[in-house]
Order: structure tokens, then sequence, then C-alpha cells
């Protein structure tokens, strides 16, 4: 089945400053690669996702690029806030659809410090 | 936007009881609901895929006896931790995606907190 490495397990960064957080897949069937980010005794919230057929997308702040020969991908948050403070998941999936389950990352700590 | 509803919020139970956790879908119908589990400071473990109308399909390692789950109709999927013992504690949530979307996210409940005592 699908494996989901991502690193670094925690990252702490100055207000302002880039955070980089990557993953890598086993599965080179997923094509569906969502983010989450999930504040302390919350639900996870989608952030922004990534279909197979496009390299890069963007929202804002956030951006997501995924290199499917190399099987990873990576978010990128710019001007990081303190609000970004949170463990984001990434996942991988075989399909958009319902019935596909995600695999997740084991998470990366975020800590934007004022 | 689609709503996952997940009740309840945190259950404390005796051992040896069972606890019910109930997810529903509020926004859509759901076809196939994911129960995980997550302990503190962890990633999210995918336990089992529930399918309306059908049995589950369990992730290695899950005890179906131990982990009942059951889909009764497309907007409610239920999971019943059964005797429960102190190392079942943990952080249980569930997930639905919109049948209705081709590229769909994945909606959480709000999550139960299990304490066994």
């Amino acid at each position: 089945g699908e494996n989901v490495e991502q690193h670094p397990s925690t990252l702490s960064v100055q207000e302002g400053d880039s955070a980089v957080i990557k993953c890598t897949y086993s599965d080179s069937a997923s094509n569906y690669f969502p983010w989450y980010k999930q504040e302390l005794g919350k639900r996870p919230q989608l952030i922004i996702d990534i279909r197979s057929n496009v390299g890069e997308k963007k929202d804002q702040r956030i951006a997501v690029t995924l290199n499917k020969t190399a099987k990873h991908f990576s978010l990128h948050i710019t001007e990081t806030q303190p609000e970004d403070s949170a463990v984001y998941f990434c996942a991988a999936s075989l399909s958009g659809g319902s019935n596909y389950k995600l695999t997740f990352g084991k998470g990366t700590l975020l800590t934007v410090n004022p | 936007g689609a709503v996952v509803s997940q009740h309840p919020s945190w259950v404390i139970c005796k051992s040896g009881t069972s606890v019910k956790i109930e997810c529903r879908s509020l926004d859509f119908q759901a076809t196939t609901m994911f129960w995980y589990r997550q302990f503190p400071k962890q990633s999210l473990m995918l336990m089992a895929t529930s399918n309306e109308g059908s049995k589950a399909t369990y992730e290695q390692g899950v005890e179906k006896d131990k982990f009942l789950i059951n889909h009764a109709s497309l907007t409610l999927s239920t999971l019943t931790v059964t005797s429960a013992h102190p190392e079942d504690s943990s952080f249980y949530i569930c997930s639905a995606r919109d049948p209705g979307q081709i590229y769909t996210e994945a909606f959480f409940g709000q999550g139960t907190r299990l304490t066994v005592v």
C-alpha cells in the first residue's frame, strides 16, 4: 500500500520567514495530494491540494509543488504569521474520488515565533 | 461547505464497557466514510473504511470484533469500541468525501476524545 514520509517533524521559524515541508510517496499511481492543518484539539482542515496533472498550485501565501517523477511534493508558506502555528499533514490518495482513502504523513509541528 | 459532524466530542467510560461514536455527513450522502485514530502528537492512522450497506474494510492490525463499524444509511456511520480498555483511550475521528465531486477533499468530524478508566 501507499506510504507517505514527511519531513521535518518539527519546524520553528520567525514571523515573516518562509516555511517548507516536504513529503514523499511510494505509490506512483497516487494522483491526489492534499495538505491539512490541524490546530490543537481540533479537526484537520484542508489548506491546499494538488492533482497529479499539475506541477504547482498557489493560494495567497501558500503554495504546493509536485514532482511526479521523484514522487515528492512540498508545502511552502511565505510571510509566516503566528496563527500559522499548527500541525501540518500531507496526504496521498489514488484518486480524488469519494471512495478512496487518504494516507497521511506523520505531521510537522510548525511554530511561528513573533 | 460540506460538513461532517461527530458525536460525542468526548466520553469517559469504565473499563469493560462499550462506547458508540456517531459520524454524520450533513451536506451530502456518503457511501464511504473513514475512521481514524490519532494518538497525541501523532498522525492520523486509518482504522477502517466504512461502506454503506456492506461490511467495513479494516486496515491490517485493527481488530474488527473490537471496533465494530456500522454504516446503515448514507449519512450515518457508527464506530463502537467494545469492551474498552485503557489502551483504547485515544482521539477517534471520522471523515467523508463528497461523492458529488470528481476531486473532493476529505471533510473531518470534530473527533471524539475517548478516555477509558
